[in-house]
């Protein structure tokens, strides 16, 4: 049984570019979930998918943006980047919306300069 | 909005000794989640507790669900040199069991061999 997955492990971007991250789900599992950590703090909730469709939303602007493809992997798209948007991105996915069991992936380290 | 306390924020300790950390909000939780994470890793689920009064253990480790519900605790016997790592508590945001989670700022533990 395969774990979350996520790609790339480090990015270095512009402010102002735009980054897409990604992430395969454990297998099984239809709900993924994305976070942000900045250093030192604890994971922030940024937005979940169920079934291809957003299921809740954390305290994000809209340049925070999301996708899930009907295999139930995900990607997290950011525009605008923002040197306050360098940060780890954690995906975490599970079965169903109730489900606590989740599985993080290792995380994209993505830098702002 | 609900925000979770951690403390301490960080412990140096010897190698065989026992350890305490707890989490606190101002507001009730129906569910309390204790995580670890290992440098360059996602968040692990160590303990879950889903009624006021529950304890439970996971090998050396023990969490408690605090009766007024606004508080849990994570104790770890006989520390090791592999217990190093952050510790986090987390819980669902909003009402209802969704599945997206609020985390604390994180208790950091270091174990002198």
């Amino acid at each position: 049984e395969t774990g979350v997955t996520q790609s790339p492990t480090h990015l270095i971007k512009t402010r102002g570019q735009q980054v897409t991250l990604r992430c395969s789900s454990q297998s099984g599992h239809n709900t993924v979930s994305w976070y942000q950590q900045a250093l030192g703090q604890g994971p922030q909730f940024i937005f979940q998918y169920y079934r291809e469709e957003e299921n809740g939303r954390g305290n994000f602007p809209p340049r925070f943006s999301g996708l899930q493809f009907p295999n139930y992997s995900s990607e997290l798209n950011v525009n605008a980047l923002e040197l306050d948007d360098s940060a780890l991105y954690l995906c975490a996915s599970s079965l169903g919306m109730i489900d606590y069991g989740y599985t993080f992936g290792s995380g994209t380290r993505l830098t702002v300069v | 909005g609900q925000q979770l306390n951690q403390s301490p924020q960080s412990m140096f300790i010897q190698e065989g000794e026992d350890v305490s950390m707890n989490c606190t909000s101002s507001s009730i939780f129906n569910t309390w989640l204790w995580y670890k994470q290992d440098p360059g890793e996602g968040p692990v689920l160590l303990i879950a507790l889903y009624k006021a009064g529950e304890l439970t253990s996971n090998g050396r480790l023990t969490a408690q669900f605090g009766i007024t519900r606004k508080d849990s605790f994570l104790n770890i016997s006989a520390s090791i040199p592999s217990d190093v790592g952050i510790y986090f508590c987390a819980g669902p945001r909003g009402s209802g069991n969704t599945g997206k989670l609020i985390f604390g700022q994180g208790t950091t533990l270091q174990v002198k061999p």
